[in-house]
């Protein structure tokens, strides 16, 4: 059974605080992703890695940045959080399934994160 | 316009009942299309991918229409259970596995 953790499920810091949030897959996949989800706004895709060191930016990359030192743990760092960074923030690690192209991400349980 | 847009609903039906969902995309080249599920609080999780010549799984059916750009999910019978956001799911076709996630339909099924 595919299982993807994430540090803390609950979060309060203060702006202008470092952030770290910590996602770890145990399923040996090459890609991780971090998310963030908002009301309205569903799912978008800050960062994502495809191999270790290897990191591309997603479509709202700005006041984050991530690092993958290691296959299993993908961290997303906030240099300095600010208000409009309160959210639920989704890691996910994928499986590609041999021979039919198809993909599953499979998601941690998430990080509420209010920044005050 | 959004990627991928659906109707946040609720959509409230009663046991038993069979219910629809669209989505539709804008992305004409996208090739990979998912539902996932995601109860309150939870993360999400994949319900079913959806292939061209549609496909079912129990009392999911998921029909894909390319030259509408549109996906479907119909759910039969419905539980109590089913209770759930349903998140239409596509792929951006850049060469990765950058999925495109549309914010959901909320589905509430009372006794």
């Amino acid at each position: 059974d595919v299982k993807v953790t994430q540090s803390s499920r609950y979060l309060v810091k203060r702006t202008g605080e470092k952030v770290f949030l910590e996602c770890v897959q145990d399923m040996d996949h090459e890609n991780m992703f971090w998310y963030r989800q908002d009301p309205g706004l569903g799912l978008r895709l800050i960062y994502f890695s495809y191999d270790v060191k290897m990191k591309e930016k997603g479509d709202i990359p700005e006041g984050y940045s991530v690092s993958r030192e290691k296959k299993e743990r993908f961290s997303l760092i906030l240099e300095s959080a600010s208000t409009n960074q309160t959210s639920m923030y989704l890691c996910a690690s994928s499986l590609i399934y041999p021979g039919t192209g198809t993909y599953e991400q499979y998601f941690g349980p998430g990080t509420r994160l209010t920044v005050t | 316009r959004k990627e991928v847009e659906q109707d946040p609903g609720p959509f409230n039906v009663p046991e038993g009942a069979t219910v629809a969902f669209n989505c539709t995309y804008s992305n004409s080249a996208s090739q990979s299309f998912f539902w996932y599920r995601q109860d309150c609080r939870k993360e999400p999780k994949l319900l079913m991918s959806v292939y061209s010549s549609g496909n079912e799984d129990g009392r999911f059916t998921a029909q894909l229409n390319r030259a509408s750009q549109y996906i479907s999910l119909l759910i039969r019978d419905s539980k109590l259970s089913d209770s759930a956001t349903y998140l239409c799911v596509v792929n951006s076709n850049t060469g990765f596995q950058k999925l495109v996630f549309g914010t959901g339909t909320r589905l509430l099924v009372s006794p």
